[in-house]
């Protein structure tokens, strides 16, 4: 069990926006500490896709953004595309396991 | 380009030692934290081990703590993982990665840059 809590898959049609939420604890994202946001396809290493909660590399679409609110965060995909089907994984610090923590991760499918 | 690649993955047995390399170039070294990330089969991303950018600061998860030692040689501007007590569980690819940020602790940044991977089996 993660201690960064992400739903293990979600769905959504072309078109549509997903939301993909991370739920940690008051150690790391309630104490704080920035949230990262990972996309991984099938057989190729993590990409990053959000930095510091809410900020995009030079080349991420604005399609996908990133927000956090207390111990959790989330990561916003708008205009869904079948490019987008791919593995999401959310990453922070937590200061009780002086750690850098993964979410379990969340299979994304468009329909 | 920004490139990392790592070497030095295979098959080893159970108890048996291995040391991974991930060659950086088209960025400076010297001015970035670096870490190793593992994924098992089939599993989720976990992060092993992190060293500062002088090497004289190291971190690892409490799953490799006293088996695993992170270096780094900024003259040949490459990342080491030395594997020792080598468990069925240990059984990943590993992925060198890049702080995002230069010259930060190496605790609350993300990884801007990852290599390919390279797979470690642990089997007898």
């Amino acid at each position: 069990q993660s201690v960064l809590t992400q739903p293990p898959s979600m769905s959504g049609a072309p078109g549509q926006r997903v939301s993909i939420s991370c739920t940690g604890s008051s150690s790391n994202i309630g104490a704080g500490y920035d949230v990262h946001w990972y996309q991984q396809l099938p057989g190729t290493a993590p990409k990053l896709l959000i930095y510091a909660n809410n900020n995009r590399p030079s080349g991420v679409p604005d399609r996908f953004s990133g927000s956090k609110s207390g111990t959790s965060a989330s990561l916003a995909i708008t205009g869904l595309q079948a490019e987008d089907e791919a593995d999401y994984y959310c990453q922070s610090y937590d200061s009780s396991l002086s750690a850098r923590l993964f979410g379990g991760g969340t299979k994304l499918t468009v329909l | 380009e920004v490139q990392l690649l790592e070497s030095g993955g295979g098959l080893v047995q159970p108890g048996g030692s291995l040391r991974l390399s991930c060659a950086a170039s088209g960025f400076t070294f010297t001015s970035y934290a670096m870490s190793w990330v593992r994924q098992a089969p089939g599993k989720g991303l976990e992060w092993v081990s992190g060293i500062r950018t002088t090497g004289s600061t190291t971190y690892y998860a409490d799953s490799v703590k006293g088996r695993f030692t992170i270096s780094r040689d900024n003259s040949k501007n490459t990342l080491y993982l030395q594997m020792d007590s080598l468990r069925a569980e240990d059984t990943a690819i590993y992925f060198c990665a890049k702080d995002h940020q230069r010259y930060s602790s190496g605790g609350n940044d993300a990884f801007d840059i990852w290599g390919q991977g390279t797979m470690v089996t642990v089997s007898s």
